[in-house]
């Protein structure tokens, strides 16, 4: 029971435009989201973050929105650059039960086309 | 150097053989992690420990053993390596109170 979905397995986007990543969740215990990016070769490395408090979270070129009605957050990144072509990750947590565990989506792979 | 290391980079095994993944950290963090990354199903949590001599079983626990004598290391051993045992497995480490993880680069394992 895949309780984190990442429906997109890739995604493709034009370089200055925005990169738009989505993410469902089905646990409504997870209070806390988060993106990793990762490289080939390399491990996931932290994005962004965003509490079930808010409903969005900015931080340069990249901003997370949670619509928690719809069990959905989604990342943008503008404008994307090639260096963002990568693969995102979408995760959770419910810190109620403790012990930090992070619930990871299956990725999407994001390509920045110059 | 301050950081999270794993050991080896890569292995290549025989079905039913022991291996163990090494993972260390500088920081002192509580919290260290096993995931594995496989297509379709993202990292999926293996074990976790809170503290040195305290583990607990994640998402997919079976067929591997964990322990934490150390604060600083954290090793996955395989008991007998089955092919589906073939991925690529992250360490990871947290503060206790933060839900950032720092991950290791990764060890690409190949059971054969």
């Amino acid at each position: 029971d895949q309780q984190v979905k990442q429906n997109s397995p890739s995604l493709s986007v034009q370089e200055g435009r925005i990169s738009i990543l989505n993410c469902d969740y089905t646990n409504s215990m997870f209070d806390y989201f988060l993106w990793y990016k990762k490289y080939p070769a390399e491990g996931p490395t932290f994005l962004i973050s965003i509490s079930s408090i808010k409903d969005k979270n900015e931080d340069g070129r990249f901003t997370v929105f949670l619509n928690k009605s719809a069990k959905h957050l989604s990342l943008h990144i503008v404008p994307s650059q090639p260096g963002d072509s990568a693969v995102y990750f979408c995760a959770a947590s419910a810190g109620t039960q403790g012990a930090q565990k992070l619930v990871f989506g299956q990725g999407t792979r994001l390509t920045i086309n110059p | 150097d301050a950081g999270i290391t794993q050991s080896p980079r890569y292995k290549i095994t025989e079905t039913g053989r022991q291996v163990t993944l090494m993972c260390h950290q500088t920081w002192s963090h509580s919290y260290m992690f096993w995931y594995r990354q496989d297509l379709g199903h993202g990292l999926r949590l293996i074990y976790y420990s809170a503290a040195a001599d305290i583990t607990d079983k994640g998402e997919v626990p079976d067929g591997y053993v964990v322990s934490r004598s150390k604060t600083e290391n954290f090793p996955l051993t395989l008991e007998s390596a089955t092919r589906s045992q073939t991925s690529v497995y992250f360490c990871a480490s947290s503060e206790s109170g933060s839900y950032g993880y720092t991950f290791g680069s990764g060890t690409r394992l190949t059971v054969v």
